[in-house]
């Protein structure tokens, strides 16, 4: 079946770490995105990436990388210079034939 | 700049009563919009989207929404709601220009009462 997949489904993280959120599709679709949701204020963009080798900062890249060498990969970098990185991060992908976004089931990061 | 405000941060409602959750949207021209629905834990279901055309679209699970121009509204309804309903929505636009560049709002959480 064809989807996003992110995982693992739950990071814990101690301060001053960095670690990386996977995420992987194979729905063949271009444009890739990482959000971050946290409780009452929806979801908000962190990066995207409309094609292979490039990628733009979205609202709140700040302490935040990504990288883009596949098509199918959109790993996200969560830095130590993330201030308040505990958060839920999904992941999706845009399918612009049917100008639909499908998401992963998303991670939890917990800071520790 | 654009933005989209979903006014209920949580409705509770009996099971088999009717659902209308609010969505308002600020953008410069008609966009995109969208109705998604995460479950707890879950990544988000697209129930719907608005593009052109017939203001009242139909959507998944028995949900439908409708464009009001003049009102820059895109309200969710649902005749008869079911246990299995509760989750929470969120309400999108995405710019014209096909990007997927998506603008949220706060989500609604819906309880549904036996």
């Amino acid at each position: 079946d064809g989807g996003i997949t992110q995982s693992p489904k739950y990071l814990f993280r101690k301060e001053g770490q960095n670690v990386t959120l996977s995420c992987e599709q194979n729905l063949n679709h271009d444009a890739m995105y990482w959000y971050r949701q946290d409780p009452g204020q929806g979801l908000r963009l962190i990066y995207y990436s409309q094609i292979v080798n490039d990628f733009q900062k979205g609202d709140i890249a700040e302490g935040y990388s990504v990288s883009r060498e596949k098509k199918e990969s959109f790993p996200l970098t969560v830095t130590s210079a993330q201030k308040n990185p505990t958060a839920f991060y999904l992941c999706a992908s845009w399918d612009r034939a049917d100008t639909e976004a499908f998401f992963g089931q998303g991670t939890r990061l917990t800071v520790v | 700049a654009q933005s989209v405000t979903q006014p209920d941060i949580h409705i509770t409602v009996s099971e088999g009563a009717s659902l209308e959750l609010r969505c308002n949207y600020s953008y410069g021209a008609t966009p995109y919009l969208f109705w998604y629905v995460q479950s707890p834990g879950q990544g988000l279901q697209l129930l719907l989207k608005y593009f052109s055309g017939d203001t009242l679209v139909q959507g998944i699970k028995g949900f439908e929404a409708e464009f009001k121009r003049s009102q820059s509204s895109f309200n969710l309804r649902k005749p008869s709601v079911h246990w299995s309903d509760a989750a929470e929505y969120f309400c999108a636009v995405g710019a014209r220009g096909n990007t997927g560049k998506l603008i949220f709002g706060q989500g609604t959480t819906l309880q549904v009462k036996p």
